[in-house]
């Protein structure tokens, strides 16, 4: 099975500005989850969506959106860019498994860069 | 949520065990707990997860003492390729795809 791939991998964007990264998740998995990575803050959850339904979300600004779509590929929108939303975005798939408990998959991220 | 503490780093040679305590006095009776690794500008990997006793898999052993409010992911005879940050979670996993994670702990394998 391929993995969970996120577009584009490299972004620069100015401040005010708005941006929309892509996540494909694993072929068969219908939760998609995005998290925001710096250093400062670590690994934080922004949101995640599952059968095109938001079903949690983190404590970020409403400049952060998202949406799923009904083949499970969900797209993550910023808008109004700050500097402080330079980081690394990763997005991670899963399926509930037999044995009771979710494994979420992460793929490579898209290292989002405000001047 | 419960929350989690682990050390911020730990040093290593090749060839040794590591073995990384996680402490979560909060846990909740629902609660699995879930170790990741994390190689620099790359997204976690799931290595582990448990409920109580011991999981093993191919890569790690997990250790988790009755009362379940400490855990302790083993690595057997580690490698340069295991120097990485890892994650402890906890969480409600069966029902919520929110993961919450802490600082983690560097591990720096030496040669």
């Amino acid at each position: 099975k391929a993995g969970v791939t996120q577009t584009p991998r490299y972004l620069i964007k100015t401040r005010g500005q708005q941006v929309t990264l892509s996540c494909s998740p694993i072929s068969g998995h219908r939760s998609v989850s995005w998290y925001q990575q710096t250093p400062g803050q670590g690994l934080q959850f922004l949101f995640e969506y599952f059968s095109e339904t938001q079903r949690n979300k983190g404590n970020f600004p409403g400049r952060f959106s998202g949406r799923q779509f009904s083949n499970s590929r969900s797209e993550m929108n910023v808008s109004t860019l700050e500097l402080g939303d330079s980081a690394l975005y990763l997005c991670a798939s899963s399926s509930p498994g037999d044995k009771g408990y979710n494994e979420q998959f992460f793929g490579p991220g898209t290292r989002l860069t405000v001047l | 949520l419960a929350k989690t503490t682990q050390p911020i780093s730990m040093d290593s040679y090749e060839g040794q065990e590591v073995n990384i305590t996680c402490s979560h006095n909060n846990i909740a009776t629902n609660d699995y707990i879930t170790w990741y690794q994390q190689f620099p500008s790359q997204g976690p990997r799931f290595i582990i997860q448990g409920y109580k006793t011991k999981v093993t898999n191919e890569v790690a052993s997990l250790f988790i003492p009755a009362d379940r409010k400490s855990s302790t992911l083993s690595l057997p005879r580690v490698s340069l390729s295991d120097t990485a940050v890892y994650y402890c979670l906890v969480g409600d996993t069966g029902s919520s795809y929110k993961l919450i994670f802490g600082s983690g702990t560097r591990l720096l394998v030496r040669p």
